[in-house]
């Protein structure tokens, strides 16, 4: 079957390092991938989508890698401020094309000051 | 810019009581999503729409019932609430092209049933 696989640790790190979450998936070529944040008691927000022929892509402190061969996503943020401690999903569509998003069950990141 | 809307934030039931959560999205998104969120679960999909009037199965249906009469609403039911339906319930929409749309959430619906 099709799985996503997140670090269900919670990852800790000092502020101003590079925090980096794994999501790893099975059985699977997915044309895309997205990461996107959640806070406590609220909704998940989309944050970066990367695409299979895309190696790499940046928005502003952020970071996400796609190796297709690994089937495995990188997700980095750098420089990282406390403001930045949330819980990090990643999600593939395994249907391939109708949008229905399968989510991971997601890392949890503490910005330590 | 409202975006995805979510009625009521919260919900006590008891066992075998119905109720219908309510999902409005102003972004004109042809595709709409209910998810379920349970500690070390993650999100599951219960049921989605990809337009108006019609709707599809996800991966956790049973006990659900969903409706799309306008493409902005999209309503998820629970005829019978039973304790395991006790979570976190994330109503979400999307574009319905391309290659990967990101999706918006609501705010979440926290059900309890006693």
């Amino acid at each position: 079957s099709q799985k996503i696989e997140q670090n269900s640790e919670a990852l800790n790190i000092q502020e101003g390092k590079t925090a980096t979450l794994t999501c790893n998936y099975t059985n699977y070529s997915p044309a895309y991938l997205q990461w996107y944040r959640q806070d406590p008691g609220r909704g998940p927000v989309f944050l970066l989508l990367i695409r299979e022929n895309e190696k790499e892509k940046r928005k502003e402190r952020l970071k996400v890698t796609f190796d297709t061969t690994l089937k495995q996503s990188l997700f980095h943020i750098t420089a990282s401020q406390p403001a930045d401690s949330a819980t990090y999903l990643c999600a593939l569509d395994f249907t391939g094309g109708g949008n229905k998003l399968t989510f991971g069950t997601g890392t949890q990141l503490k910005v330590e000051l | 810019n409202a975006g995805v809307t979510q009625t009521p934030k919260f919900r006590v039931l008891k066992t075998g009581q119905s109720m219908t959560l309510l999902c409005a999205q102003d972004m004109n998104h042809e595709y709409m999503y209910w998810y379920r969120q349970d500690p070390g679960m993650g999100l599951r999909l219960i049921h989605y729409s990809v337009g108006e009037g019609t709707t599809a199965k996800g991966e956790v249906p049973d006990g659900y019932n969903v409706s799309r009469l306008k493409k902005q609403n999209f309503l998820l039911g629970l005829e019978s609430a039973a304790p395991s339906q006790t979570s976190v319930y994330f109503c979400a929409s999307s574009y319905s092209r391309g290659g990967g749309t990101e999706a918006f959430f609501g705010q979440g619906t926290r059900l309890t049933v006693v």
